[in-house]
């Protein structure tokens, strides 16, 4: 059964820094590896897509990288702003339909 | 563009009262769509997902059910709600084929009382 975790639970950071987020999973047969962002009582918003045959993804001060071997993705954010703050959610899409959700890492960028 | 609605976006129902929660996608045809949900301090749990017009798969025993009369319309249901059964439901769809990823709508949140 594939579990994924993410570390750490809670992140609080000054202004500026660069930071990364991290998700492993346990079952390495994945399709592709998605990142989300949620803010307070929204929904999600998709942020990046790894599909398993790729490394690395890129959006403006994201990167997200997959090792899928070794069951690992990063998110790493550059010079992180207050509106950054969220909770950051990684998703597996197993050999399945189903979409398997980490706990996420709830951050927040101090001014 | 494809688009995902949720609707409504808060509700407060008393126990033992039913439930329809609707989910509609625009500008695809023939996609995948799933139920979620988050309870308070929780991650995410997939609830139902359906990959055509009356095909429902369910995760976990509950008090819920769902249905897909049409192609992109995605209805959350129960006919006697519970105290558990609070939460924020969430609607997302994916491409039928295709490694693409998913779409979430904006979520209801729901509290029964």
């Amino acid at each position: 059964k594939q579990e994924v975790t993410q570390i750490p639970a809670a992140l609080s950071v000054p202004e500026g820094e660069n930071l990364v987020l991290n998700c492993s999973f346990t079952d390495s047969a994945i399709y592709n590896l998605q990142w989300f962002r949620q803010d307070p009582g929204k929904g999600l918003t998709s942020l990046l897509l790894i599909q398993s045959s790729q490394r690395e993804q890129t959006s403006g001060r994201l990167n997200a990288s997959l090792d899928k071997s070794s069951g690992r993705s990063t998110l790493y954010i550059a010079a992180s702003q207050p509106g950054d703050s969220a909770t950051y959610l990684c998703a597996v899409r197993d050999s399945s339909y189903k979409l398997i959700f980490g706990s996420g890492t709830r951050l927040l960028v101090r001014p | 563009s494809q688009t995902i609605h949720q609707w409504p976006a808060t509700l407060v129902q008393p126990v033992g009262s039913p439930l329809s929660l609707e989910c509609t996608v625009e500008g695809t045809s023939n996609p995948n769509l799933y139920w979620y949900r988050q309870a308070a301090g929780r991650g995410l749990q997939l609830l139902f997902y359906s990959v055509g017009i009356g095909q429902i798969s369910s995760e976990v025993p509950q008090n819920l059910s769902a249905s897909r009369p049409q192609d992109r319309q995605f209805i959350l249901s129960s006919k006697k709600l519970l105290l558990s059964d609070s939460g924020f439901y969430l609607c997302a769809w994916r491409p039928r084929t295709g490694a693409y990823g998913y779409t979430f709508g904006s979520g209801t949140r729901l509290t029964v009382v």
